[in-house]
């Protein structure tokens, strides 16, 4: 069966300052996709990238960057120069080849303060 | 812009009263999905419909039903509610329903069972 484990549970840093969240999995499956998604107070889950199992390049989009290991089943995401509006919880999750569903971390609830 | 709508976004129904949560969706995707999401849980996949095709997850109640009458518009009933019910809950479309595409969410609809 898939997990995946987002060990910490609620983050809190000030402003400006450069936060990683954690994301290890687990799958027997050599196919799978790795997804973050961002839920801000408003309840809505945000895409923010997709990872499939055979690229392991790191990857960067503005203020925010992913870090892909799989010989340590993680996938570690970044946030450069915090900013309020990155307040959110910060799901990781997985699917593997076959099955029609993402299975989630519990989330990460990461808190910026001004 | 293209996206998923859900209606309402915030609905209060009283125990016992049957309810039915509306998702549309103007991304012509073939798969949607219905997740409930219990406070700092993580979303649970109730159900999908592929095109016509329904799937229900193995832990789903009886309680819960879904509608999906055209490609646009998905509904979850939920036919007798309990006070273990409140919870958000999410409506995701993919595209052609391969199992590695990435699941687009709408806002989400917030219960609540008085």
């Amino acid at each position: 069966a898939q997990k995946v484990t987002q060990a910490q549970t609620e983050i809190s840093v000030v402003e400006k300052e450069d936060v990683t969240l954690d994301c290890v999995y687990e799958t027997r499956d050599t196919t799978y996709y790795l997804f973050w998604y961002k839920q801000p107070p408003s309840g809505e889950l945000v895409f923010l990238i997709r990872r499939n199992s055979f690229d392991e390049q790191n990857e960067i989009s503005g203020r925010y960057s992913w870090n892909f290991q799989k010989s340590t089943s993680s996938f570690n995401f970044t946030i450069t120069a915090s900013q309020v509006v990155d307040s959110a919880v910060y799901f990781c999750a997985v699917t593997i080849q076959g099955a029609q569903k993402l299975v989630f971390g519990q989330g990460t609830r990461l808190t910026i303060n001004p | 812009d293209a996206m998923v709508i859900q209606n309402p976004r915030y609905q209060v129904t009283q125990f016992g009263k049957p309810v039915t949560l509306s998702c549309s969706q103007t991304l012509n995707h073939n798969v949607m999905y219905w997740y409930q999401q219990k406070s700092s849980q993580a979303p649970k996949l109730l159900f999908h419909y592929y095109d016509k095709d329904f799937n229900n997850e193995a832990d789903t109640p009886d309680n819960f039903q879904s509608r999906r009458p055209n490609t646009s518009f998905c509904f979850l009933d939920i036919r007798s509610p309990g006070l273990g019910d409140a919870a958000m809950y999410l409506c995701a479309t993919s595209g052609d329903g391969n199992w590695e595409e990435t699941q687009y969410f709408g806002p989400g609809t917030r219960l609540l069972v008085l």
